[in-house]
């Protein structure tokens, strides 16, 4: 079973809004709405920034958006900002032998 | 409030065992499942197993079937982990991370992570 496919990196100016994409099976992301978004910082803790396609934890910014069309997921920011810059990585829960993959991780730079 | 704080740093050598803890507080330890999460150096996440809140069930990550073992200890509210076989391709930092809840299949609070180095 294979890692989520997300883009290696994308990139941004301030104020602009970008998209991650999370690519699976019907086995995992096209299965369920069980498909979360974590952001770490380098050196630091993931943080659950979305959860269920697209709820957002109590004080997450509104700013941080989730959907899901198929088996591909999708992360928007808007607004962004220099605080933003960071790994993001979708997980998603499977019907397969392992039951929880996270994706592959985008590195977010802001120009 | 939740915190999840975990063992510190562990050296082991290729073959040997090891084991991690992650010790809960702020809520009810025993009504949450419980996961492990490594990332080796400068890679993503990886997702390795899951207890359930009973203690009564676990389910591994496919690749570490055999040589993973995840328990807890609900009177101290910790959570166990131990990676048996070691190679130098599990050096790594260790997460522990509680799932939301009502079986949520999402990880809402993390421990700060430990880093297991394994080398000759």
């Amino acid at each position: 079973q294979s890692a989520l496919t997300q883009p290696a990196s994308v990139s941004g100016s301030p104020g602009q809004s970008i998209t991650i994409s999370c690519t699976g099976t019907s086995g995992d992301v096209g299965g369920y709405n069980f498909v979360s978004w974590y952001q770490q910082h380098p050196g630091k803790v993931p943080k659950l920034i979305i959860y269920d396609v697209s709820n957002r934890p109590s004080g997450i910014s509104n700013r941080f958006s989730g959907s899901k069309s198929g088996n591909t997921a999708s992360l928007t920011i808007s607004g962004l900002q220099t605080e933003d810059e960071a790994d993001y990585y979708c997980n998603s829960y499977t019907r397969y032998s392992t039951p929880y993959v996270f994706g592959t991780g985008t590195k977010v730079t802001v120009l | 409030q939740v915190q999840l704080v975990q063992s510190g740093a562990e050296v082991k050598k290729p073959g040997a065992s090891v084991q991690l803890s992650c010790k809960a507080s702020g809520y009810t330890f025993s009504n949450y499942y419980m996961h492990w999460v490594r990332q080796a150096p400068g890679q993503g996440l990886e997702w390795m197993g899951v207890i359930y809140p009973s203690g009564s069930g676990t389910e591994y990550a496919e690749k570490f079937q055999g040589r993973l073992t995840m328990t807890r200890d609900t009177s101290t509210s910790t959570l166990y982990m131990e990676l048996s076989s070691l190679t130098s391709q599990d050096t790594a930092v260790y997460f522990c991370a509680r799932e939301g809840p009502d079986a949520a299949k999402h990880f809402d609070y993390w421990g700060q992570g430990t880093l297991v180095t394994v080398s000759p």
